[in-house]
This record gives C-alpha cells, structure tokens and sequence, in this order.
C-alpha cells in the first residue's frame, strides 16, 4: 500500500465550478499535511498546510482533514484557467521530517 | 516568505560527466535539506535527506556513490551526479527545511544527459 494516494485524475472541471480532490494516508500518527500546486515544468508550491481535523479555508481554497478516516481533500472554488495543474498531496510522518508525496491530480479548468 | 535558491535552473551534459547542482536558503537556516528527483508526469520522489555536518540519508534504491550530497553549511547543500547516464536525466528538486511545519522548495533543476 502507497502511504499517500491521491484519487485518479485527470479532473476536468468547467470554468466558476468546484474542483474537489482526495487524499488518503497510511500512517495514523501523521500530524501535518499540505497540498502543493504544481506547474508543468516547475517547482511544487506550497497552496494549503492542515493540521488539526476540520475545514481550513484561504481565498477559493478549502483543505478538510479527517485524521480518524485518515482523509484530507482540496477544494477550489470559482476555478479559474489558472487553476489548471498537478495537485500534489504531502504528507509528513509521524517519526521524521520527510514529506510523503501522491501521485498528483491534473486538473484542467475548461474555460 | 522564506526563499530557497536552486541553480543551475537547466543542464545539459555528456554521458560520463558530472553535475553539481547547489541548492540555497537565501534567507533562513535550513536544519535539514531534502532532495527529490521527478521524472515526467510522476511525482516526487525523495532521494535522501542531509543534515548540515553529518552524512546524507539515502533513500532505499539510491545509490549513494553515484549521488554524492554535501551540507556544508546551514545554508547550502549540493548534490552531485557523478558518471551521468541518460537515464539519470530527471528534474531534481531540493526543499530546505528550518524546522516547524512547512519545508520550502528550490525552484528545480531540468538535468539532460546526452
């Protein structure tokens, strides 16, 4: 088993709707946890970081963390054509400083 | 915000050469670097992490000969692919961490080998 799985993409979303993304995790005692945006051919950067269970909201993004079901997931409102890239999931173990990475969810925003 | 320097941003180099890549916190002290490679449309995969003044940990199936790090400094590690193949041309990411909770990330180095 993968210790972060991010659910299948490519997602294809139309331009002002929600794009919604998954991602489970295999360590329970995982503690942090961030989504990253990524451009084709760039360098991940950093959008959303979660910590504690519950909705954490900034600007058209909302992450919600479930550490029970060992869930966190990404939301985008209103997406935008800028929106349109790879969304990394990360998370950070419970015994060291290593960022765990998924696979990524393109998204694409059809104008 | 915290800004962490990656150069040289692209290389191309022969088959058999080396290339130093150098990755540098600008602005902050970065306890522990972490290197990642990221071949096209998969995602990233850890290498090895370094700590300033002490060997590299490599991740399992990185060979450590081939890929020599170096942290000098608190502000700067280097890694160094040695006797590059084809095969080892990826985009090599390094991502400083200060402690606390978020690790900042160098902007990326495309590695060509011909």
């Amino acid at each position: 088993q993968k210790e972060v799985e991010q659910n299948s993409g490519p997602l294809s979303v139309p331009e002002g709707a929600i794009a919604s993304l998954n991602c489970t995790y295999s360590d329970r005692g995982s503690q942090s946890f961030f989504w990253y945006r990524q451009y084709s051919g760039k360098s991940p950067e950093l959008i959303m970081s979660i910590y504690s269970n519950g909705d954490k909201e900034d600007g058209r993004f909302t992450a919600q963390l479930n550490k029970a079901s060992q869930y966190v997931s990404l939301l985008i409102r209103d997406s935008q054509p800028s929106d349109s890239a790879t969304y990394l999931c990360a998370v950070r173990g419970s015994n060291d400083y290593k960022l765990s990475f998924g696979a990524g969810t393109t998204v694409t925003v059809r104008a | 915000g915290a800004v962490v320097s990656q150069h040289p941003s692209w290389v191309i180099c022969k088959s058999g050469t080396s290339v130093k890549i150098e990755c540098r916190s600008l602005d902050f002290q970065a306890t522990t670097m972490f290197w990642y490679r990221q071949f096209p449309k998969q995602s990233l995969m850890l290498m090895a992490t370094s700590n300033e003044g002490s060997k590299a940990t490599y991740e399992q199936g990185v060979e450590k000969d081939k890929f020599l790090i170096n942290h000098a400094s608190l502000t700067l590690s280097t890694l160094t692919v040695t006797s590059a193949h084809p095969e080892d041309s990826s985009f090599y990411i390094c991502s400083a961490y200060p402690g606390g909770s978020e690790a900042f990330f160098g902007q990326g180095t495309r590695l060509t080998v011909v």
